[in-house]
């Protein structure tokens, strides 16, 4: 089946810096890649994705890059603010519609 | 329109009692899961449900069962509570198959302790 793996676990980092988080998964047959933030208390909601088909894709600090061949997927969020501190989790996706999710990257900005 | 929602959003239970948790979409979704959240663990699926009357086992489906009698409902039961079953569980649903909206949207969880 699918492996994600999924680093750092933690990231602290400045308000105004910027973040990557970095995400590789196993099965080449994956063709969907979301991207979930988890604010405290709350369910995850989708902030970006991507399919194969394509290998970058921006929504305004938020942008999200794709290597297929390399089987590697990573978020970068610019000029982070404190609100953006929150938990985030990649996802990887295939025909058979069950994602299978990498283990949580903590995201801390510092004000 | 309210998206998934769960009941109850809190629980404390005994070890051996058994309790079901509930969740609905109003969405017309044909999917439907059933997580569980441990920290430093990430999201693991315990069932899933790809239509009405359908459930399938996910990774983690041992003490758990689930129902699917109606579409927009989908049952998560505990028949007898252990300690390893505390947790916070987050109940999703999904469009996957139609390439314009293929999201999971999740509820707000519900946090249950077993003493």
């Amino acid at each position: 089946g699918e492996n994600v793996e999924q680093h750092p676990s933690t990231l602290s980092v400045q308000e105004g810096d910027s973040a990557v988080i970095k995400c590789t998964y196993s099965d080449s047959a994956s063709n969907y890649f979301p991207w979930y933030k988890q604010e405290l208390g709350k369910g995850p909601q989708l902030i970006i994705d991507i399919r194969s088909n394509v290998g970058e894709k921006k929504d305004q600090r938020i942008a999200v890059t794709l290597n297929k061949t390399a089987k590697h997927f990573s978020l970068h969020i610019t000029e982070t603010q404190p609100e953006d501190s929150a938990v985030y989790f990649c996802a990887a996706l295939g025909g058979s519609y069950i994602p299978t999710f990498g283990r949580g990257t903590s995201l801390i900005v510092h004000p | 329109n309210a998206g998934v929602t769960q009941t109850p959003k809190f629980r404390v239970l005994k070890t051996g009692q058994s309790m079901t948790l509930l969740c609905a979409q109003d969405m017309n979704h044909e999917y439907m899961y059933w997580y569980r959240q441990d920290p430093g663990m990430g999201l693991r699926l315990i069932h899933y449900s790809v239509g009405e009357g359908t459930t399938a086992k996910g990774e983690v489906p041992d003490g758990y069962n689930v129902s699917r009698l109606k579409k927009q409902n989908f049952l998560l039961g505990l028949e007898s509570a252990a300690p390893s079953q505390t947790s916070v569980y987050f109940c999703a649903s999904s469009y996957f198959g139609r390439s314009s909206t293929d999201t999971q949207y999740f509820g707000p969880g519900t946090r249950l302790t077993v003493l």
